[in-house]
């Protein structure tokens, strides 16, 4: 089975501080995916990699940056975090290509809950 | 703009009452279609994914089908475990290099089953 782990559940940080966010999955995955996700906007694509120590925005990737130093861990960094920042975190990986040719199912880890006060 | 619409929002169902779940597309093409289910406060679980329209594929109560604007997620005799949030996602031909591994997100359908 597919395993991506994340490395807190629950973090509360305060306004101004600098948050690591780790994400580590067991697969041999090429693909990792940053989002958030808040009520009413559902799912939102923060960073991509699709090998190591490349990286792609997504469509909000303002106030984060992303590192992939090795294939199995994406990290996420928030330079200076805000409220606005306040979310649930979700990281996903995936083969460049499935087994039945499709173009890779994301795997989702557990999430983490960032309260920023 | 290409969008991912899911209806209803919410659904509450007595524990066998069949029904489906709407999840439907505005997108320039298509390359597959995803469904997950999110239980609160977790990550979402893979269920499906559809790449061509007339697919249709089943896991225990749940049926996945696929047409050209929409795709159905029918539940049968739904029981109270599968209460859930249910996200379907689209990945875009749009999209080349990189940019082709992108989902993107409907806002979900949770679903209540009622003992």
């Amino acid at each position: 089975d597919v395993k991506v782990t994340q490395s807190s559940r629950y973090l509360v940080k305060r306004t101004g501080e600098k948050v690591f966010l780790e994400c580590v999955q067991d697969m041999d995955h090429e693909n990792m995916f940053w989002y958030r996700q808040d009520p009413g906007l559902g799912l939102r694509l923060i960073y991509f990699s699709y090998d190591v120590k490349m990286k792609e925005k997504g469509d909000i990737p303002e106030g984060y940056s992303v590192s992939r130093e090795k294939k199995e861990r994406f990290s996420l960094i928030l330079e200076s975090a805000s409220t606005n920042q306040t979310s649930m975190y979700l990281c996903a990986s995936s083969l460049r290509v499935d087994s039945g040719g499709g173009q890779g199912t994301q795997y989702f880890g557990p999430g983490t809950r960032l309260t920023v006060l | 703009e290409d969008q991912v619409t899911q209806s209803p929002e919410a659904l509450r169902l007595q524990e066998g009452e069949s029904s489906s779940l709407n999840c439907s597309y505005t997108v320039s093409g298509l390359r597959g279609l995803f469904w997950y289910r999110q239980d609160p406060g977790k990550g979402p679980e893979f269920l499906f994914t559809l790449y061509s329209a007339g697919e249709e594929k089943e896991k225990e109560r749940l049926k996945a089908t696929l047409t050209k604007k929409e795709s159905f997620l029918h539940i049968t005799a739904p029981k109270p475990e599968d209460s859930a949030t249910y996200l379907c996602a689209v990945q875009l031909l749009a999209y080349s290099g990189a940019g082709s591994y992108q989902l993107t997100f409907g806002k979900g359908t949770k679903l209540s089953v009622i003992p």
